[in-house]
């Protein structure tokens, strides 16, 4: 079955710029489904940051979509945030996650382990 | 935007039934999805499209959604129960359509 593995730095400077990867394995990243990262500041609850469909198509959370850029790499079969101008609120367990749809819907599954990025000088 | 509200906690004894809502407007004309999260570890589906279970998921596992408030219903409550449940859904009502998540829910097995 389809499972997701983040990578990426642990720590990022203020005003830097956050990156991750989210390798997908078990399945192709050109199947017919978006792929979404959503992100759990620590003791908090869950944020949307935005998806992307292999063809490039992209959609984001209106609240970060200003600094955010989500690709896709078909060839290695995986899928990148970038998150700009970060502060110490950007600091968060990230997750990848297949996003599922149907009808007018979509919900997330399977979701990666997550991976912490702290914003910290 | 749309929003989700959700209990902070709910507590509830071994063998019982537990409910968790997840509360809209008009959340009854929407499709909500439910996760479950254990301490330390990704969020799981345990409910989607209202009240459908992925494989894996125990029966004891269901869901409703009506009006103003959409139902997580874990019946027999055993111990490893004990996580955050999050409600969904996908938000297409605005001219910026996209996911919302409730603000979580604490159950605690007595």
């Amino acid at each position: 079955q389809v499972q997701l593995q983040e990578s990426g730095p642990g720590l990022v400077k203020p005003s830097g710029t956050l990156s991750l990867t989210c390798a997908v394995s078990g399945g192709s990243i050109s199947s017919s489904n978006w792929w979404s990262w959503i992100r759990q500041p620590p003791g908090k609850g869950l944020e949307w940051i935005g998806e992307i469909y292999h063809s490039g198509s992209t959609n984001y959370n209106p609240s970060l979509k200003s600094r955010v850029t989500i690709s896709v790499d078909k060839s290695k079969n995986q899928f990148s945030l970038k998150l700009s101008s970060v502060t110490a609120a950007d600091t968060a367990v990230y997750y990848c996650a297949r996003s599922r749809r149907g009808g007018n819907s979509g919900w997330f599954d399977p979701w990666g382990q997550g991976t912490l990025v702290t914003v910290s000088s | 935007s749309y929003v989700l509200t959700q209990p902070p906690s709910v507590s509830v004894a071994p063998g019982k039934t537990a409910r968790i809502t997840c509360g809209g407007n008009n959340i009854g004309s929407k499709s909500v999805h439910w996760y479950q999260q254990k301490p330390g570890q990704a969020p799981v589906l345990v409910i989607y499209y209202d009240s459908d279970r992925p494989s894996g998921i125990p029966e004891r596992f269901s869901g409703s959604n009506s009006g103003n408030t959409a139902t997580l219903t874990i019946s027999r409550v055993e111990a490893g129960d004990e996580a955050d449940y999050y409600c969904q859904v996908w938000d297409s009502s605005s001219d910026h359509p996209g996911v919302v998540f409730g603000g979580g829910t604490k159950l605690t097995v007595l």
